[in-house]
């Protein structure tokens, strides 16, 4: 298995710029979790999916951020337009259920510069 | 959720067994108690599991004590590879969310 696979790595973008990270959980998990990591904020959990249907997005920050889950192989989380300070590592994270809290795997991230 | 409290860093040596203390005072019965590893640059990944009492793996072992307020994860003769961020998580296992804290940044020094 390849695990949770997100793309871009890194990506560098001027103010303003739309944004769009990827990101393909592990086949047969049902759960899908975005999470960004900031120095200050530490890990912060933005949205999850369960199903393909977005359960709870209270922690997306602002209506510039939105995500989608259009099927069970592909998640995407797009921010428009980007300010600086949206500059973090986006996490994708999936599970074979939400409550299954020995099995959360983790993509690499992508560390996202706006600038 | 309950909240859990571990210190923001420590520092060890190579070949040193590091244990590192999570308080979780308001524990509920059906919450576990989980532990993950964070490499620099990489995402948080699962290294152990607990209910009570003491749990071992290949990588860790898990210390519970009766009353459940607090568990310490122990690191048998850790090597500069474990320098890393430790987080300490607990719910039970019926939705509830991972909510990460701060985490304990451990440091392995030559």
């Amino acid at each position: 298995d390849a695990g949770v696979i997100q793309s871009p790595r890194h990506e560098v973008t001027e103010m303003g710029q739309e944004v769009t990270l990827r990101c393909k959980p592990i086949s047969g998990h049902n759960s899908l979790f975005w999470y960004r990591q900031t120095m200050m904020r530490g890990l912060e959990l933005l949205i999850y999916f369960n199903n393909n249907v977005p359960i709870d997005d209270s922690g997306m920050p602002e209506d510039r951020f939105s995500a989608k889950m259009p099927n069970a192989s592909f998640s995407t989380l797009k921010i428009q337009p980007s300010e600086p300070r949206d500059s973090a590592v986006y996490f994708c994270a999936s599970s074979r259920d939400r409550g299954d809290l020995n099995g959360y795997t983790f993509g690499s991230g992508t560390r996202l510069t706006v600038v | 959720l309950a909240k859990t409290t571990q210190p923001i860093s420590m520092d060890s040596y190579e070949g040193q067994e590091v244990n590192i203390t999570c308080s979780h005072n308001n524990i509920a019965t059906n919450d576990y108690i989980t532990w993950y590893q964070q490499f620099p640059s990489q995402g948080p990944r699962f290294i152990i599991q607990g209910y009570k009492t003491k749990v071992t793996n290949e990588v860790a072992s898990l210390f519970i004590p009766a009353d459940r307020k607090s568990s310490t994860l122990s690191l048998p003769r850790v090597s500069l590879s474990d320098t890393a961020v430790y987080y300490c998580l607990v719910g039970d296992n019926y939705g509830q969310n991972f909510v990460f804290g701060p985490g304990t940044r451990l440091s392995v020094l030559p």
